[in-house]
């Protein structure tokens, strides 16, 4: 069975940095290309990393950039969200979501189950 | 970026009813559309894909059609674990979600 498990601090202070991990099993990590997504409270989605198999290509969206880093670790089959000067719009749900390929493009399948960051003093 | 409408917000419908949810892109995504249902407390699960293509394990009640810039999600007769919130979300640069619709017994 596939499964992704999110963890980390699940409390941050503003101004701080967060780092989420994500165990993968049930498949062959290295051979996914990975995301991270999040979901503030009562609002909708918003993919915010993408990293490849190898980990050579990876994307960020506008909104966290120059904040963000994804990184994997293939021999531990996990990935990883780092993110800094975080203020409480980051509070939310932090989704990995592995890449599933189609013969057109890639979809987000499966997701972990998320975690529960708040940015709070 | 692409900006994807969903409509309606809300839509309230009774066990049995035919659930009609709306999203349209700002500009062209050809088929590279998918929607995703979420229910409270739940991670998202992938319904349809490549706009009309249903996810592995997904009844068959749940449809898409549509392509370039409209698109729709069809439940044809809701059941009871139907009621949640769908989100569609294009793959055609990087990936946007659109704001979601609410299906919630009437």
């Amino acid at each position: 069975e596939v499964q992704l498990v999110e963890s980390g601090e699940t409390l941050v202070q503003p101004g701080g940095s967060l780092r989420l991990s994500c165990a993968a099993s049930g498949f062959i990590f290295s051979s996914y290309e990975m995301n991270w997504v999040r979901q503030a409270p009562g609002k909708g989605l918003e993919w915010l990393s993408y990293i490849s198999g190898s980990g050579d290509t990876i994307y960020y969206a506008d909104s966290v950039k120059g904040r963000i880093t994804i990184s994997r670790d293939n021999a531990k089959n996990s990935l990883y969200l780092q993110l800094n000067s975080l203020t409480t719009e980051d509070t939310g749900v932090y989704y990995c979501a592995r890449d599933w390929v189609t013969d057109t493009t890639n979809w987000f399948d499966p997701w972990g189950q998320g975690i529960l960051v708040t940015v709070s003093s | 970026e692409i900006v994807l409408a969903q409509s309606p917000a809300t839509l309230s419908l009774s066990p049995g009813e035919r659930a009609t949810l709306s999203c349209r892109a700002s500009q062209s995504v050809s088929k590279y559309l998918a929607w995703y249902q979420q229910k409270p407390g739940q991670a998202p699960r992938l319904l349809i894909y490549d706009a009309s293509k249903r996810a592995t394990g997904i009844p068959a009640r749940f449809s898409g059609s549509g392509s370039g810039t409209d698109f729709t999600l069809t439940i044809s007769s809701l059941e009871p674990e139907d009621f949640a919130v769908y989100y569609c979300q294009h793959r055609y640069n990087w990936p946007t979600f659109g704001q979601g619709t609410k299906v919630e017994v009437k």
